[in-house]
């Protein structure tokens, strides 16, 4: 099936750096989402974006929806140890009802 | 939010037995959702099952491999029938609750 193509698909970095990842997709979305997953868990959403342009922020994460709605970007300000972990990028055609296609995942590693 | 719980939440297998994942919401949703997870990789949706119809199966998926039930609004089961090692991934269900999809923490299988 379809997948969106995330980048970087792994960052190694120290505690206290500011982390940028993003998504970009072939086609449109209406609904841009990120998840982030820890071993042995499920995805936890982290950011819901539902606008072209949107800016949106949760705590040390920023996301915004790109314009063209065909990609989005996820920041994370001032990394701590808890940030490691896969995150991922999905998108939804509609709000709200609908499968989400999921990006190619990012694994963030704190280098001690 | 939803809580999800999953059962199991690991197996090992044997090749051409079949494993029924159960999936347990605590509230009722109209949409749950199957998605696979392969070794270091995205998810990916399985299918869609809503109560009272037949789920909804994803390019590459199909009913006599993965057959899905779902007696109502809070349970659903995913079957994974005559297994091969291909088959080892984590199974995840998800739920959509006030427009946002949740996961459970997944169930691990390993085929031998």
């Amino acid at each position: 099936g379809q997948q969106l193509n995330q980048s970087p698909q792994s960052m190694f970095i120290q505690e206290g750096e500011d982390v940028s990842m993003n998504c970009t997709s072939s086609s449109i979305f209406n609904t841009w989402l990120w998840y982030k997953q820890d071993p042995g868990e499920g995805p936890v959403l982290l950011i819901a974006l539902y606008k072209a342009g949107e800016l949106t922020s949760n705590g040390r994460l920023t996301a915004q929806f790109g314009i063209t709605r065909k990609d989005s970007f996820l920041n994370i300000s001032a990394s701590i140890p808890s940030d490691v972990g896969i995150y991922f990028c999905a998108g939804q055609l509609s709000f709200g009802n609908e499968k989400l296609t999921f990006g190619t995942g990012t694994r963030l590693t704190i280098i001690p | 939010s939803a809580v999800i719980s999953q059962k199991p939440s690991r197996d090992i297998c044997q090749r051409g037995t079949s494993l029924t994942i159960q999936c347990q919401v605590d509230s009722q949703v109209t949409m749950m959702f199957w998605y696979r997870q392969q070794p270091g990789q995205s998810l990916t949706l399985i299918a869609t099952a809503n109560q009272g119809s037949e789920a909804t199966y994803e390019s590459g998926f199909v009913i006599d491999k993965f057959p899905i039930s779902r007696p109502n609004l809070t349970f659903s089961t995913l079957t994974v029938s005559n297994m091969s090692p291909e088959d080892s991934s984590i199974y995840l269900c998800s739920v959509e609750s006030t427009s946002i999809q949740y996961f459970g923490a997944g169930t691990r299988l390993s085929v031998l």
